[in-house]
């Protein structure tokens, strides 16, 4: 078990531009979330996915954001037109789902600054 | 809506010393309730959940008890260790939520000095 892994685990950008990041969950999970956080608070939900299909969205989740998980392995989340306001640590989560409170397990984060 | 709120920090104490973390919650019906914990430089991880009223959930020393009556989930520790500074989150599944993402707190540092 290797755990959730994200790449980059750092990414600089100048605003304005689109940037990439992935999350590779614990190989045998079939849901897989993405959340984000900021200096001083806790993370915020985004998105998840049940196998491939995205089934909630917060609405934190611009139109400059997408997410995908083409094949219900590895997910990508990509934002259009950075802001700087988009600065945070972005991550990922995978569980298996049991039932109601199953365990999620994080990944170490991406840290996304914007200039 | 579903909030969690948790006692500010930083907290610090001094190795062997007693430890409470304050956390309340809003929700509707009643949600599993969670701590998670975050080491310098690394993931969340979790530390204990209870998914119904009066579980105490327990690991590594921590405790805390889902209290229905007061909507709490305080954590607790008889005697911390260096080790055992980092952050703390108070988070919480709401029950109606099928896709079940946590409301998480604002965290509380823990800083233990030998």
């Amino acid at each position: 078990d290797t755990g959730v892994s994200q790449n980059p685990r750092h990414k600089i950008t100048k605003r304005g531009q689109n940037v990439t990041f992935r999350c590779d969950p614990i190989s045998e999970h079939n849901r897989l979330y993405w959340y984000r956080q900021t200096l001083g608070q806790g993370p915020e939900f985004l998105t998840y996915f049940q196998n491939e299909a995205q089934l909630e969205k917060s609405r934190l989740l611009s139109d400059r954001f997408s997410a995908e998980r083409p094949k219900g392995s590895f997910s990508t989340l990509e934002i259009q037109r950075t802001e700087q306001g988009d600065s945070a640590m972005y991550l990922c989560a995978s569980s298996l789902e049991l039932g109601r409170g199953d365990t999620q397990y994080f990944g170490p984060g991406t840290r996304l600054t914007v200039l | 809506g579903n909030s969690v709120t948790q006692m500010e920090g930083p907290v610090t104490l001094s190795e062997e010393a007693f430890l409470t973390i304050n956390c309340t919650y809003t929700a509707t019906g009643y949600p599993s309730l969670f701590w998670y914990v975050q080491y310098p430089g690394e993931g969340l991880q979790l530390l204990l959940k209870a998914t119904k009223a009066d579980d105490k959930g327990s690991n590594k020393g921590f405790e805390a008890t889902y209290r229905k009556e007061t909507t709490s989930f305080h954590l607790e520790k008889g005697s911390v260790q260096v080790s055992d500074s980092a952050v703390y989150f108070c988070a919480l599944i709401p029950r109606d939520n099928y896709g079940q993402n946590f409301v998480f707190g604002p965290g509380t540092r823990l800083s233990v000095l030998p």
